[in-house]
């Protein structure tokens, strides 16, 4: 069975950093291209990040670009997400999602309990 | 970048009663393998998403044969059969065909009458 955990959110100021972890078991992680996908208060999905099996590929939303870096440790079946220069805008429920063993196309089809990342002052 | 948009974005259903949900797509979702790379998750209140429906009509395990999904190119539906009251939340599709970036639907939020 695919786990997903996630951990590293918590109250960060306007401008902070902050690095949220997600520890996968259940699966061949080196496999799989791994998400981040956020949601806000109240509101829909968005997707932020993908890196590939092996790390050497990572693509990134707009939104994002620039200040978060998403990367992998496949020997601790980790994944990471450090985010910088945090907006409140950024404030949702961060998800680690499993995609396919390729990026593109994509799917996603097993998703962490998430955690929350609140950017306030 | 595709833009998904589904209808409605509030559904109101009797038990027993069978719903539908509309996605539609800037772009045809056909990818170059020939395959449609269209997903849909249903988000239950206070859950994670979990996906439902893969490549456009390939349920996954463990989902009830009564959700079904449907559509080619740029149009597509998830159907449910006859609502029970566990099927309450907030339902996604989303397209795998152009990637990055992934893009979802707005969500479609389905509520017992």
């Amino acid at each position: 069975e695919v786990q997903l955990l996630e951990s590293g959110g918590g109250l960060v100021q306007p401008g902070g950093s902050l690095r949220l972890s997600c520890a996968a078991s259940g699966f061949t992680f080196s496999n799989y291209a791994m998400n981040w996908v956020r949601q806000a208060p109240g509101k829909g999905l968005e997707w932020v990040s993908v890196i590939s099996g092996s790390g050497r590929t990572t693509y990134y939303a707009d939104s994002v670009k620039g200040r978060f870096t998403i990367s992998r440790d496949n020997s601790k079946n980790t994944l990471y997400l450090q985010m910088n220069s945090l907006r409140a805008d950024d404030t949702a429920v961060y998800y680690c999602a499993k995609g396919d063993i390729v990026i593109v196309p994509a799917t996603i089809d097993s998703w962490g309990q998430g955690t929350l990342v609140t950017v306030s002052s | 970048d595709v833009v998904m948009t589904q209808s409605p974005l509030s559904l109101p259903v009797t038990l027993g009663q069978p719903a539908s949900i509309s996605c539609s797509s800037s772009q045809s979702l056909v990818y170059s393998d020939g395959n449609t790379y269209l997903n849909w998750f249903q988000q239950r209140p206070g859950q994670s998403p979990r996906r439902l429906i893969y490549k456009v009509s390939n349920r996954d395990s463990g989902v009830p044969d009564r959700f079904s999904g449907s559509g080619s190119g740029t149009d597509f539906t998830l159907k449910i059969s006859r609502v029970e009251a566990e099927d309450v939340g907030v339902y996604y599709c989303m397209q795998g065909t152009y990637w990055p970036p992934n893009t979802f639907g707005q969500g479609t939020k389905l509520e017992i009458k």
